[in-house]
């Protein structure tokens, strides 16, 4: 059975502070994973797409690698705006797409 | 309008009323999915459906019933719900790349 772990469930940093999210996984027919922030009650906003294992995407403050059995997503110099459940879910060729459980991120100021 | 739209935003119902959501997604996209998302769980997925017939169920009591007239509408249909219902329901379109694009999401309360 396909198996995400996200972690820590929540992490707390000063603003400036920066830190890592673990995505684990056990999946069949992996190729790649997705990121996902979801702000209080609203839905998941697309983050990143990794295809291959050593690569790595940025985008403002967040940099997302992958490697064959876990990605990580680094927060370098956060700001409380990045304060958010950052998910992930492996991509697979099929529709089946399930997501970890996430991580609960809270920067203060 | 772009994106994903789910109305509504927030439904209460009881026990015995029918009701049902909808989501309508305007990116052009084939496949469409609804996930149920409760209070410190992960996200669960429902249905998938792509080109109007469902590829994907996840084993979702019958009293949730989806539909896919076109590949641009989705809705799920709710009939004798229980109380443990009760949580945000997300409808998501997909890309070809096979990242999903969220609609807000309508909060669901069953009283």
């Amino acid at each position: 059975e396909d198996q995400v772990t996200q972690s820590p469930e929540a992490l707390r940093l000063q603003e400036g502070e920066s830190s890592s999210l673990n995505c684990s996984y056990t999946v069949s027919g992996l190729r790649g994973l997705f990121w996902y922030r979801q702000d209080p009650g609203k839905g998941p906003e697309f983050l990143f797409t990794l295809y291959s294992a050593g690569e790595e995407k940025e985008k403002e403050r967040l940099k997302a690698t992958l490697t064959k059995k876990e990605s990580f997503l680094h927060i370098t110099a956060p700001k409380p705006e990045d304060s958010a459940t950052y998910l992930c879910a492996p991509r697979t060729g099929g529709f089946k797409t399930i997501f970890g459980a996430g991580t609960r991120l809270f920067v203060k100021a | 309008e772009t994106g994903v739209t789910q109305t509504p935003r927030h439904l209460v119902m009881g026990m015995t009323n029918k009701k049902s959501l909808k989501c309508e997604q305007h990116l052009g996209h084939n496949a469409m999915y609804w996930y149920k998302q409760s209070a410190k769980k992960p996200l669960e997925l429902m249905f998938v459906y792509s080109l109007e017939e469902r590829v994907e169920n996840n084993s979702v009591p019958s009293r949730f019933s989806p539909e896919c007239p076109n590949s641009s509408h989705l809705f799920l249909h709710l009939h004798t719900l229980q109380p443990e219902d009760s949580a945000l329901y997300l409808c998501a379109s997909r890309s070809r790349g096979g990242e999903l694009f969220f609609g807000e999401g309508s909060r669901l309360t069953v009283l």
